[in-house]
């Protein structure tokens, strides 16, 4: 069962476009995770939203929680080919541990 | 400062073998987890430990033991491998429950 859908899988861009990834539940999750992973390579933690609305800004990535804390979105603005990579998101459960839900993952292809 | 570290980087089985991953972190985390990632299915947690001498079942246990006798080192067996085992294997740690998690570079694994 897929807790976590990430849309799309797959995006191809220009260079200086901008772009809207989106991670959507029927779960409340105690916070909402964005990862990068680059090929051969483990994922990297790019933030965590906590707070139902809550907005955080990475120099042109702005990410979004909702206020319901089931859905979040990744917006990047004037894409560059240094943001070609897998971006995934993760739902967060504290129940002994910190258990993670992934999504499927957002394929991102940044086109010079 | 390594961080997390697998090994090995590749294996190849042939079904009904049995191997054990290691995965070693230097960051003294007392939380450390094991996923797999295979496509369009995004990370799912196998187990995962709280501390030294302790394991616990995650989303996908069947098939996989875990062993977490010192406090830097987790290990993954599998007893009888199976094709459908064939996946990029993760680990990650923390430090504690609310913690971020730092993935290793994965472990390819291919049961033929």
């Amino acid at each position: 069962t897929q807790l976590l859908e990430q849309s799309p899988q797959f995006l191809s861009i220009q260079e200086g476009e901008n772009l809207t990834v989106y991670c959507n539940s029927s779960s409340v999750f105690s916070s909402l995770q964005w990862y990068r992973q680059e090929p051969g390579e483990g994922p990297v933690l790019l933030v965590t939203v906590v707070t139902g609305g809550e907005v955080k800004k990475l120099k042109r990535l702005t990410f979004q929680f909702g206020d319901a804390r089931k859905d979040s979105s990744l917006h990047i603005t004037a894409a560059q080919p240094g943001d070609t990579g897998l971006y995934l998101c993760a739902g967060a459960r504290f129940q002994g541990a910190q258990k993670l839900v992934f999504g499927q993952g957002t394929r991102l292809t940044i086109n010079p | 400062n390594a961080g997390v570290t697998q090994t090995p980087k590749f294996r190849v089985l042939k079904t009904g073998q049995s191997m054990t991953l290691l995965c070693a972190q230097d960051m003294n985390h007392e939380y450390m987890y094991w996923y797999r990632q295979d496509p369009g299915m995004g990370l799912r947690l196998i187990h995962y430990s709280v501390g030294e001498g302790t394991t616990a079942k995650g989303e996908v246990p069947d098939g996989y033991n875990v062993s977490r006798l010192k406090k830097q080192n987790f290990l993954l067996g599998l007893e009888s491998a199976a094709p459908s085992q064939t996946s990029v294997y993760f680990c990650a740690s923390s430090y504690s429950t609310f913690g971020t998690q730092y993935f290793g570079p994965g472990t390819r694994l291919t049961v033929l």
